[in-house]
């Protein structure tokens, strides 16, 4: 069964810190995403992707996060200068949107990134 | 707005034991999705159910079983036969789909302990 790959599955970075986090999606996928869980709360919608440019993204996805798909293959997250409060599990997903029929669901999340700002 | 309600922070029940997870949504399309994930210590989310808004059946798969009803908002999961392996964090979901994107919302989750 097709997965979406995260990598690193944890990173420990210096607060200040430019982190990047990688996502391979699903092959044909053309939508993607990222979402965040601060440890012990809810998975919160971060930001969506389509066509190269983002669709949605949400009051949490500031100024110093951003978002790419450098190479057709690779989504990755940025977020510029890291804060303690950035730590948490983010996943990516991605989502074929035709693939809504019953019995045939294309939105997968991958294994998510802990991210631990010291 | 989209929301996802999910009243019990909480449960705790002995092994053996049936026990239900309950969740109210809000949304005013007509067309959504409703999910469950359960996400183990481990961290990820596996993906157990998605219903669509016109298909109201409930569904059994093994342990498990849904039942979603329109009139009260509500996809409610029940695990019968529990056993240890289904302590987990268990996230009830909702999506409107766009043709920009198909985000879900989540709800806050139930920590589901099973006790042996």
């Amino acid at each position: 069964e097709p997965e979406v790959t995260q990598t690193p599955s944890h990173q420990v970075t210096q607060m200040g810190q430019e982190v990047i986090l990688r996502c391979v999606p699903i092959s044909n996928h053309l939508y993607f995403y990222w979402y965040r869980q601060i440890l012990g709360q809810k998975v919160e919608f971060l930001v969506s992707f389509y066509n190269n440019e983002i669709s949605e993204k949400s009051e949490i996805f500031d100024d110093q996060f951003s978002v790419e798909r450098p190479d057709g293959s690779n989504f990755t997250l940025k977020i510029r200068s890291t804060k303690l409060e950035d730590s948490a599990m983010y996943f990516c997903a991605s989502s074929s949107l035709r693939d809504r029929g019953p019995g045939n669901y294309g939105y997968t999340f991958g294994s998510g990134t802990r991210l631990t700002v010291v | 707005a989209q929301k996802v309600t999910q009243a019990q922070t909480e449960i705790s029940v002995v092994e053996k034991e049936d026990v239900t997870l309950d969740c109210v949504y809000e949304t005013r399309d007509t067309t959504y999705y409703l999910f469950w994930y359960k996400q183990p210590p481990s961290g990820e989310l596996v993906f157990l159910i998605r219903r669509n808004s016109f298909d109201e059946q409930n569904e059994i798969s093994g342990r498990y079983s849904w039942n979603f009803q329109k009139s009260t908002s509500s996809f409610n999961f029940t695990i019968t036969a529990s056993q240890v392996v289904d302590s987990a964090v268990y996230f009830c979901a909702l999506s409107e789909p766009s043709n920009r994107d198909d985000k879900i919302i989540f709800g806050k989750g139930t920590r589901l302990h099973i006790l042996p």
